[in-house]
């Protein structure tokens, strides 16, 4: 089955421990991007990953970390976790290249940091 | 960065009724996508659009991409209850994506 998998699912942490979210994805895209939803707010972009060791920051990066080693995989690391990134984290990964960006998104991380 | 407005903030109809919602930016966008998300769920992609001016139906679904590329719409025809849920608009461009804050639809029976 096609999907996209995050790790955990919940996460309950205090104040900066390192932290890793695990994102992968069994369709060979190319793209994959990390969001943050905030209750009554849309999703908002972290970073994104147009192919294996590329990289971009979207509108919120502060904070977070990413890395591209495999095409199929792209963790989102919070170094020191503050509560201000308590949120609903979630991944996502497209074709790229085709001029068709549809993107996937995983089930999603709730992250709560005290 | 960037930002979308997408309204209604909410709406509540009743079963059989058309729902229209929009989104409009100050930005340019080479694509519009519409996503619907279930509680707990993460979005889905309902329509996907690439060329100004395009209007492209999937179902009761009929969604427009504007013609400034500043702006889409979203129509949903004879809603259902399964219709319930938020969507968001997104617009993109290269890697970058931007969300609007999404209309929480309600259908009553």
């Amino acid at each position: 089955e096609a999907q996209v998998t995050q790790n955990p699912r919940y996460l309950i942490t205090v104040t900066g421990k390192k932290l890793t979210v695990t994102c992968s994805q069994n369709m060979n895209h190319e793209y994959m991007s990390w969001y943050r939803q905030d209750p009554g707010l849309g999703l908002r972009q972290i970073y994104y990953s147009m192919n294996v060791e590329v990289t971009d920051k979207g509108d919120v990066p502060e904070g977070y970390k990413v890395s591209r080693k495999e095409k199929r995989n792209f963790p989102l690391i919070l170094e020191s976790p503050s509560p201000n990134q308590t949120s609903l984290y979630f991944c996502a990964s497209s074709l790229w290249g085709t001029g068709y960006y549809e993107q996937y998104f995983g089930p999603g991380t709730r992250l709560t940091v005290t | 960065g960037q930002q979308l407005n997408q309204s209604p903030q909410s709406m509540f109809i009743q079963e059989g009724e058309d729902v229209s919602m929009n989104c409009t930016s100050s930005s340019i966008f080479n694509t519009w996508l519409w996503y619907k998300q279930d509680p707990g769920e993460g979005p889905v992609l309902l329509i996907a659009l690439y060329k100004a001016g395009e209007l492209t139906s999937n179902g009761r679904l009929t969604a427009q991409f504007g013609i400034t590329r500043k702006d889409s719409f979203l129509n949903i025809s004879a809603s259902i209850p399964s219709d319930v849920g938020i969507y968001f608009c997104a617009g993109q461009n290269a890697g970058k994506s931007t969300f609007g804050d999404g209309t929480t639809l309600t259908v009553k029976p």
